[in-house]
């Protein structure tokens, strides 16, 4: 069981919006920044957000990133192919002295 | 550019060590805490330990505390990860991971390829 859970899976078709929603506590979501990464089968991780809802450049505003309290949430517009991939949130667990990551959610595209 | 080269795939039996290579550059090799993150086959992203080179400070995870090693050569711009007592369970892809900008537990925005620790016997 992760420290943060994530949704396994979620699907819309090309075109749509989905929300990741990522849930933590006061030890890390809480109080510290929230990231967000993209991976594809067989490569390294890739920041979609930093910060809780800065885009690094090169990352479309398709993707956005918020957090409100002890949860986060990743939003993908305009959903398309290409998007189809797992995604992580992370942050630093300030108990735990470690940087914790939840267990994933993959996106399909209809 | 920012540039973080690893070493290649190992092979270990089980109980033994291995180690693990990050070459860096591309940035200021003392500014910016140095990660090690693990991913077990189909499995998530787990933070194994992360070293602010030069200067020193170690932290690992709790899991992990007295197998492993996270070290650096400044003359090189080089992080190593070493894991010791190996057991199947640590059969992973090990990616080593910078922050993005320089305020740390910002994000880790440059990582390595990976490196593939198999242990078998």
């Amino acid at each position: 069981q992760s420290v943060l859970p994530q949704p396994p899976s979620v699907s819309a078709a090309p075109g749509q919006k989905v929300t990741i929603s990522c849930s933590g506590s006061r030890s890390n979501i809480g109080n510290n920044f929230v990231s967000w990464y993209q991976q594809f089968p067989g490569t390294a991780p890739k920041l979609l957000i930093y910060e809780n809802n800065k885009r690094p450049s090169g990352i479309p505003d398709r993707f956005s990133g918020s957090k409100s309290g002890t949860s986060a949430t990743l939003g993908i517009t305009g959903l398309q192919t290409g998007d189809e991939a797992n995604y992580y949130c992370g942050t630093w667990d300030s108990r735990l002295s470690a940087w914790v990551f939840g267990g994933g959610t993959k996106v399909t595209v209809l | 550019q920012v540039q973080m080269v690893q070493s290649g795939a190992e092979v270990r039996k089980p109980g033994s060590s291995v180690k693990v290579s990050c070459k860096t550059s591309g940035f200021s090799f003392s500014s910016y805490t140095i990660n090690w993150v693990r991913q077990a086959p189909g499995q998530g992203l787990e933070w194994v330990g992360g070293i602010i080179p030069v200067f020193g400070p170690t932290q690992y995870a709790q899991k992990f505390l007295g197998r492993v090693t996270i070290t650096t050569d400044e003359s090189t711009g080089t992080v190593y990860l070493e894991l010791s007592s190996l057991r199947s369970e640590d059969t992973a892809v090990y990616f080593c991971a910078r922050e993005y900008v320089l305020r740390d537990l910002s994000g880790l925005g440059y990582w390595g390829q990976g490196a593939l620790v198999t242990v078998s016997s």
